[in-house]
């Protein structure tokens, strides 16, 4: 069985600090990792694929198999970061068609 | 290019009654999951269609059943209605079965 932990509920920042979201997965075999983000009063987005390797409004994650995780970063945090941010599994490189999220990390940016 | 269309928006039944739920996936998307969201228990995978064939599905009692149609959408039934079936229901669209796009949702309350 997979699972994916994130281990903050609450994560608050300054403007222009940088910020680390943290994913943890557990999951034996070859996995497929996500970020999504839900601004508020939207609906859940896509940010970034691991597998894609790119920067997404300025953020990175990269996908640590030995340690297990795929953390979010951003060097310098804005305002309309704030949002909430799932981590999400999907197992057996995505070919399980399921989603396995964590409980999700609300981000606040204060000015 | 339209997204993910989910109706209705909003439904408040009664314990003990049904309900359908609607997903229009983006246009050629031939794969569709549907996720519950709720505070205490995050977001949960319920069951995934592809091609009008279920390729997987979450723990989630036989009330929950879906379907998807030749043209790629897909309902979602939960018959019986529990108090504790009230949650955002969530669909989400892909080509191929990753990397999904979400729609709005639709928040079901059961009294």
């Amino acid at each position: 069985a997979q699972r994916v932990t994130q281990p903050e509920k609450l994560l608050s920042v300054f403007k222009g600090a940088p910020v680390e979201l943290k994913c943890n997965y557990s999951y034996s075999g070859s996995p497929e990792l996500f970020w999504y983000v839900q601004y508020s009063r939207q609906r859940l987005q896509l940010l970034l694929r691991h597998i894609s390797r790119e920067s997404i409004k300025g953020f990175t994650a990269d996908l640590n198999k030995g340690e297990t995780s795929f953390h979010l970063k951003k060097p310098f945090a804005q305002e309309e970061d704030s949002a909430m941010y799932y981590c999400a599994l999907s197992a057996n490189g995505g070919s399980n068609y399921k989603l396995t999220f964590g409980k999700g990390t609300l981000l606040t940016v204060n000015p | 290019k339209a997204g993910v269309t989910q109706t209705p928006r909003y439904l408040i039944k009664t314990r003990g009654q049904q309900v359908t739920l609607s997903c229009s996936p983006i246009s050629g998307h031939r794969s569709v999951s549907w996720y519950q969201q709720t505070p205490g228990q995050g977001l949960q995978f319920l069951f995934e269609y592809f091609s009008e064939t279920q390729r997987n599905k979450g723990n989630f009692p036989g009330r929950f059943s879906g379907r998807q149609f030749s043209n790629s959408r897909s309902e979602m039934n939960v018959s019986t209605l529990e108090l504790g079936d009230s949650a955002l229901y969530l669909c989400a669209s892909s080509p191929e079965g990753a990397g999904y796009t979400f729609g709005s949702g639709t928040r079901l309350t059961v009294v």
